[in-house]
């Protein structure tokens, strides 16, 4: 059964800060992973899709990259801001979507 | 754009009562879902569909039921409601399961009592 990780649970950094969230799972055997954005009380917002054949994909300050052998992935966020303030998720899609519990993340002025 | 638009955003239920979560996507995705969340739990599969007609289950289908009549709506029943229920519930739409971004709804929050 696949499990899905994210660590740390939270985060708080100051503005300007580049920042690293984790997210690792048990089964290598994935389609791709994905990373979404929640913002408090509302739905996920797609961040970074990366297919299993890829090794990273950057959107703007974001940069997401994926190690199906080590079962890792980690997303990137350069100087960081405080509307980047929310929860992060990551879910890996193989032959359904799982996700991990999620990194609150808050950006300090 | 709409998206995916979930209705209602609010309920409170009784224990005992049902009711239909509606979802409509308007981007002609094959693929929508239904999940969960529960605070510090992540979001759970609760039932999935490939196309108009076709529906399976996903982690935690017990307790709900779902159709998939046309393309654009997915409606979740909830039968007999539980405390257990108590949650955010989350629908959201994709081309295909692998290689495409899954969109989400805002969400409906439900309690309980």
């Amino acid at each position: 059964k696949q499990e899905v990780t994210q660590i740390p649970a939270a985060l708080s950094v100051p503005e300007g800060e580049n920042l690293v969230l984790n997210c690792s799972f048990t089964d290598s055997a994935i389609y791709n992973l994905q990373w979404f954005r929640q913002d408090p009380g509302k739905g996920l917002t797609s961040l970074l899709l990366i297919q299993s054949s890829q090794r990273e994909q950057t959107s703007g300050r974001l940069n997401a990259s994926l190690d199906k052998s080590s079962g890792r992935s980690t997303l990137y966020i350069a100087a960081s801001q405080p509307g980047d303030s929310a929860t992060y998720l990551c879910a890996v899609i193989s032959e359904k979507l799982v996700f991990g519990k999620g990194t609150k993340l808050t950006v300090n002025p | 754009n709409a998206g995916v638009t979930q209705t209602p955003k609010f309920r409170i239920l009784k224990i005992g009562q049902s009711m239909t979560l509606q979802c409509t996507q308007d981007m002609n995705h094959n693929y929508m879902y239904w999940y969960r969340q529960d605070p510090g739990m992540g979001l759970k599969l609760i039932y999935y569909s490939v196309g108009a007609g076709i529906t399976d289950k996903g982690e935690v289908p017990n307790g709900y039921n779902v159709s998939r009549s046309t393309t654009e709506d997915f409606p979740l029943r909830l039968e007999l409601a539980a405390p257990s229920q108590t949650s955010v519930y989350f629908c959201a739409s994709s081309y295909f399961l692998q290689g495409q971004p899954q969109h989400f709804g805002d969400g409906t929050r439900l309690s309980i009592l």
